[in-house]
């Protein structure tokens, strides 16, 4: 099965900077790299994917990167707010449609 | 749309005890799931339907069981509750089977076993 391994576990920023966010995975197969976030309390809610056939995706402040070869995916957040403060999940799905989940980021930003 | 809803919100059970964990989506997608969530381990796949009326067995099944019951609902059941399931449970859906998919996630159920 797929095994991914995200980096790093907690991760606490100014207000204002970048945060990066990795995550590695073993599974060749997979063509399909999501990122959820998950705020106190709440369910995980996807904010950004990416596909295999492509190497970066961009939405306003948030952006993923993705090298197949080095089979390792990056989530970027730039001019971090204090409501970017959650908990990041990666995921990928291996050769099936259910994906494996990284361990999660605790991202902090402080004002 | 509610999305995808699950109750109780919260529960606390005796060790040994029994229950059922309920979850419904109205998005019409084939395909459930049900996480746990512990500090540190991330979200790990308990069991999933991917079709009405097919369940299969995920990364930590030992101790659930679930039905489904029809294409909306999916439910978790406790047999004999242990410490260890002490959790932070969690619902899912997607559409039909296909590699591309968003996980639709409820709410949770945080669930505490004396």
């Amino acid at each position: 099965g797929e095994n991914v391994e995200q980096h790093p576990s907690t991760l606490s920023v100014q207000e204002g900077d970048s945060a990066v966010i990795k995550c590695t995975y073993s599974d060749s197969a997979s063509n399909y790299f999501p990122w959820y976030k998950q705020e106190l309390g709440k369910g995980p809610q996807l904010i950004i994917d990416i596909r295999s056939n492509v190497g970066e995706k961009k939405d306003q402040r948030i952006a993923v990167t993705l090298n197949k070869t080095a089979k390792h995916f990056s989530l970027h957040i730039t001019e971090t707010q204090p409501e970017d403060s959650a908990v990041y999940f990666c995921a990928a799905p291996g050769g099936s449609y259910i994906p494996t989940f990284g361990r999660g980021t605790s991202l902090i930003v402080h004002p | 749309n509610a999305g995808v809803t699950q109750t109780p919100k919260f529960q606390v059970l005796k060790t040994g005890q029994s229950m059922t964990l309920q979850c419904a989506q109205d998005m019409n997608h084939n395909s459930m799931y049900w996480y746990r969530q512990d500090p540190g381990m991330g979200l790990r796949l308990i069991y999933y339907s991917a079709s009405e009326g097919t369940t299969d067995k995920g990364e930590v099944p030992n101790g659930y069981n679930v039905s489904r019951l029809n294409k909306r609902e999916f439910s978790l059941r406790l047999e004999s509750a242990a410490p260890s399931q002490t959790s932070v449970y969690f619902c899912a859906s997607t559409f039909p089977r296909q590699a591309y998919n968003e996980q639709f996630f409820g709410p949770g159920t945080r669930l505490t076993v004396l």
